[in-house]
């Protein structure tokens, strides 16, 4: 069965660096997001992705973020210069059709001393 | 804006029971659709049973159905025959059709215990 799939599973880095997570969505799939869970809470939006251009983002998603689909099999987030409060779980997304359910990674956690 | 609401921070079902997870929503949209997910402790969220806004019927997957309430705007899931590896985090979640991409929101979740 086909599954999106994230690199790495987990990742350590120090404050102020910098930080690439991978994703390799369901190959016929077009729509594509990345989410936040931040340890115990609840599963938050940060963007979506088609046609090669953000959809939308919520508020979270700030200058800090970005996302690109660098050559229409890896989507990739970008942190820049990381915080403590950056430390989540971090998912990867995808849909085949407007109406389908999202499919996701298993996701990619960060923490950032 | 839309918005999801899991009033039940945690719950506690035996084994082979039924038990229901409550699930309310806002929306202004006339079109939308409703999602629960399950999350183990492993971390990864599992699909589980989508209602859309116009069904008439309720969804049902399996163990679980969707008890779909419009009026009240309620989307509570009921899982039958309840099994130790139901224990996990059930999320609740909607998309809005007119949303352009098409995002899902979240509720805040309800941690499912299931004792033997």
């Amino acid at each position: 069965e086909p599954e999106v799939t994230q690199t790495p599973s987990h990742q350590v880095t120090q404050m102020g660096q910098e930080v690439i997570l991978r994703c390799v969505p369901i190959s016929n799939h077009l729509y594509f997001y990345w989410y936040r869970q931040i340890l115990g809470q609840k599963v938050e939006f940060l963007v979506s992705f088609y046609n090669n251009e953000i959809s939308e983002k919520s508020e979270i998603f700030d200058d800090q973020f970005s996302v690109e689909r660098p050559d229409g099999s890896n989507f990739t987030l970008k942190i820049r210069s990381t915080k403590l409060e950056d430390s989540a779980m971090y998912f990867c997304a995808s849909r085949g059709r407007l109406t389908g359910e999202l499919f996701f990674g298993e996701g990619s956690r960060l923490t950032v001393l | 804006a839309q918005k999801i609401t899991q009033t039940q921070p945690g719950m506690f079902v035996q084994e082979k029971e039924a038990v229901t997870l409550d699930c309310t929503y806002d929306t202004s949209d006339q079109s939308y659709g409703l999602f629960w997910y399950k999350q183990p402790s492993s971390g990864e969220m599992i699909f589980l049973i989508y209602q859309g806004s116009y069904d008439e019927q309720n969804a049902t997957e399996g163990r679980y159905s969707l008890n779909f309430q419009k009026a009240r705007k309620s989307a509570n899931l009921v899982i039958s025959a309840s099994q130790l590896g139901d224990s996990a985090m059930y999320f609740c979640a909607m998309r809005e059709w007119g949303n352009q991409g098409g995002k899902l929101i979240f509720g805040q979740g309800t941690e499912l215990s299931v004792k033997p």
